[in-house]
């Protein structure tokens, strides 16, 4: 496609279930990145792909959130056991490499735990 | 560590000139940006600076790096009202890759 696109763009959840995002890079960009962005505040580094290397989970905030990239396509970020303070916009973004100028973002998926 | 501070809120009257500053804490960072964010709207790559330069200007757009002080700044001249958003500092420490942002500056343009 032509730029990063996220789904679901609005996902409200109740406490307890596990959601699942998903993020379509732009063809050819080998770095991914997930952000956590709560009401009125900036963003929060969460993961970080880069080709075939170790992903960086080093932002993880706990053991209920992984995600998962498919060689250099899509990303999904899982978040189990839902809580209210999960409730944020998720921005995905991909560049072409780590030295890259420019990291396109997506809209984002906002989640609501209720 | 890895760690970029921003100012909060900055107000500003139209046709006068805006300055967003930013500290950053690793001086690995091979480029330092500047995203902006508008109401509603995803992040987008404004502006950026090679770690090796002080100044790059771009039209109405101004950026300054003390490399020293580990000091980003971005200057707006003529500020709009269209420029009414938020403004986020990045760092790219050159070992990680990943991106570091600040808490964004939230830029209000008074008509």
């Amino acid at each position: 496609g032509a730029g990063v696109s996220q789904s679901p763009s609005n996902k409200v959840t109740e406490k307890g279930k596990d959601v699942e995002l998903r993020c379509d890079p732009i063809s050819g960009h080998t770095a991914l990145y997930w952000y956590r962005q709560r009401l009125g505040q900036g963003l929060e580094f969460l993961i970080y792909f880069q080709g075939n290397s170790a992903p960086d989970k080093s932002g993880l905030p706990s053991d209920r959130f992984s995600a998962e990239r498919t060689g250099e396509s899509v990303s999904t970020l899982t978040i189990q056991r839902t809580q209210q303070e999960d409730s944020a916009v998720y921005l995905c973004a991909s560049s072409w490499d780590r030295e890259n100028t420019e990291a396109f973002f997506g809209q984002g998926t906002r989640l609501t735990v209720v | 560590g890895e760690d970029v501070e921003q100012s909060l809120f900055l107000s500003v009257r139209e046709g006068d000139s805006s300055v967003i500053n930013c500290t950053y804490t690793d001086s690995s960072s091979t480029y330092l940006y500047w995203y902006k964010q508008e109401p509603g709207a995803g992040l987008q790559l404004l502006t950026y600076i090679f770690s090796n330069m002080d100044m790059k200007q771009d039209q109405r757009l101004t950026v300054l790096l003390n490399k020293k002080d580990k000091h980003l700044s971005l200057r707006i001249a003529d500020t709009q009202t269209g420029d009414s958003a938020i403004y986020f500092c990045a760092e790219s420490p050159s070992n990680t890759g990943k991106l570091i942002f600040g808490q964004g500056t939230t830029l209000q343009v008074k008509p």
